[in-house]
């Protein structure tokens, strides 16, 4: 399995900011996906981060709002932008490691706007 | 379009007791995978199973044990002799190949002492 790490782990942003989070993988992946999770809720699948090419959203979320860079295959970032309170939940970053279907998770980020 | 249903959203169950948490999918593919992940109170998502399609064979894993029925769409999740510990949200998914999740609604789970 893949160990993949994240940061910040937990944050509290002022309204209008934005964060960019770091999702950091120990090994070369080619799947790697962003998920949200708004408090008390199921997992929600943002945008699957490409290498080498732009990002695909989901409906609902759009580059301006989420921006995302995949520089390389074992790393990328996630950009919450303009951020208000619903923006509040947790942002997971997700893995397909080697040949297999697993998806494993990053620890995730808590963010808080206030 | 893909859908994942757990229609029992929190459940509460004395410790050693067995529980069963119920996973209906839907799906128009006939290639697809199947996943249990849990949620403990810190957060993290915790891979438990994968399940193919077109693996039908039931999975036990300690006092974990999984029930695969395509005819009726349902891959439940059985823990034996539950523990305080098995408290968390658990989650059913789907994928049809390498591919994003679809997430059920969760189940939260919890064992009282």
């Amino acid at each position: 399995s893949a160990v993949i790490s994240q940061k910040p782990s937990r944050d509290i942003c002022q309204r209008g900011t934005s964060l960019t989070i770091q999702c950091q993988v120990d090994s070369q992946v080619t799947m790697m996906f962003w998920y949200r999770q708004q408090p008390g809720q199921s997992l929600t699948l943002i945008a699957t981060a490409n290498q080498g090419s732009e990002a695909t959203y989901e409906s609902g979320f759009v580059i301006d709002k989420f921006p995302i860079s995949r520089p390389n295959l074992t790393f990328s970032t996630l950009t919450v932008s303009n951020m208000s309170p619903e923006d509040s939940s947790i942002y997971l970053c997700s893995v397909i490691s080697g040949g297999g279907y697993e998806q494993y998770f990053g620890p995730g980020t808590r963010l808080t706007v206030t | 379009a893909q859908k994942v249903t757990q229609a029992q959203t929190e459940i509460s169950v004395v410790e050693k007791e067995d529980v069963t948490l119920d996973c209906v999918y839907e799906t128009r593919d006939t290639t697809y995978y199947l996943f249990w992940y849990k949620q403990p109170p810190s957060g993290e998502l915790v891979f438990l199973i994968r399940r193919n399609s077109f693996d039908e064979q039931n999975e036990i894993s300690g006092r974990y044990s999984w029930n695969f029925q395509k005819s009726t769409s349902s891959f439940n999740f059985t823990i034996t002799a539950s523990q305080v510990v098995d408290s968390a949200v658990y989650f059913c998914a789907l994928s049809t190949g390498r591919r994003a999740l679809t997430f059920g609604s969760g189940t939260r789970l919890q064992v009282q002492p």
